[in-house]
């Protein structure tokens, strides 16, 4: 069974404190995505990645990192916390040439305070 | 970029009845998606589409690719409390070049069924 982990499911952090969120997928998947899910505008594109040490910004890059050293991890990395990047983070995997099936994890609900 | 407009934004429906749900976009989209996020989960794919006028049955859900390319269309009958969640339309922007899998999601329906 295809999966996709992320590491906490709820985290509670400070305002101006460094937050690393990672996700592991064990489909040898080339492609990783990170996305922001907040209310009424669905998902939004924060990063992804098309192989080990390449990214690409997505809609809303700003106050976001990511990290991505092997193929099957990819992390989110908040430099400095603020309360507005309280939100649902999701990640998600897809083969390059699998007919654009996104694989996601189950999510982490940040809270900045 | 690329939007997509979802329609409604929620539903509250009688368990039994029959759902409907559009995607709309601006601009043409090559692939349309269909995906169910269950409450405290990540989304999962529904249905496919890749082909303009496509009709694609999975279960008791049914979805269009609309003929112009700009709209997409999710059905579901008889709806069942395990129906409950948010259903988000999906496609690849056309930016040209490699996309890497990327996609450009609605807003999302939120779907409520009361018993």
């Amino acid at each position: 069974d295809v999966k996709v982990t992320q590491s906490s499911r709820y985290l509670v952090k400070r305002t101006g404190e460094k937050v690393f969120l990672e996700c592991v997928q064990d489909m040898d998947h080339e492609n990783m995505f990170w996305y922001r899910q907040d209310p009424g505008l669905g998902l939004r594109l924060i990063y992804f990645s098309y192989d080990v040490k390449m990214k690409e910004k997505g809609d809303i890059p700003e106050g976001y990192s990511v990290s991505r050293e092997k193929k099957e991890r990819f992390s989110l990395i908040l430099e400095s916390a603020s309360t507005n990047q309280t939100s649902m983070y999701l990640c998600a995997s897809t083969q390059t040439g699998g007919g654009y099936e996104q694989y996601f994890g189950p999510g982490t609900r940040l809270t900045v305070t | 970029g690329q939007q997509l407009n979802q329609s409604p934004q929620s539903m509250f429906i009688q368990e039994g009845e029959d759902v409907s749900m559009n995607c709309t976009s601006s601009s043409i989209f090559n692939t349309w998606l269909w995906y169910k996020q269950d409450p405290g989960e990540g989304p999962v794919l529904l249905i496919a589409l890749y082909k303009a006028g496509e009709l694609t049955s999975n279960g008791r859900l049914t979805a269009q690719f609309g003929i112009t390319r700009k709209d997409s269309f999710l059905n579901i009958s008889a709806s069942i409390p395990s129906d409950v969640g948010i259903y988000f339309c999906a496609g690849p922007p056309n930016a040209g070049g490699t996309s890497y899998g990327k996609l450009t999601f609605g807003q999302g329906t939120i779907l409520t069924v009361h018993p």
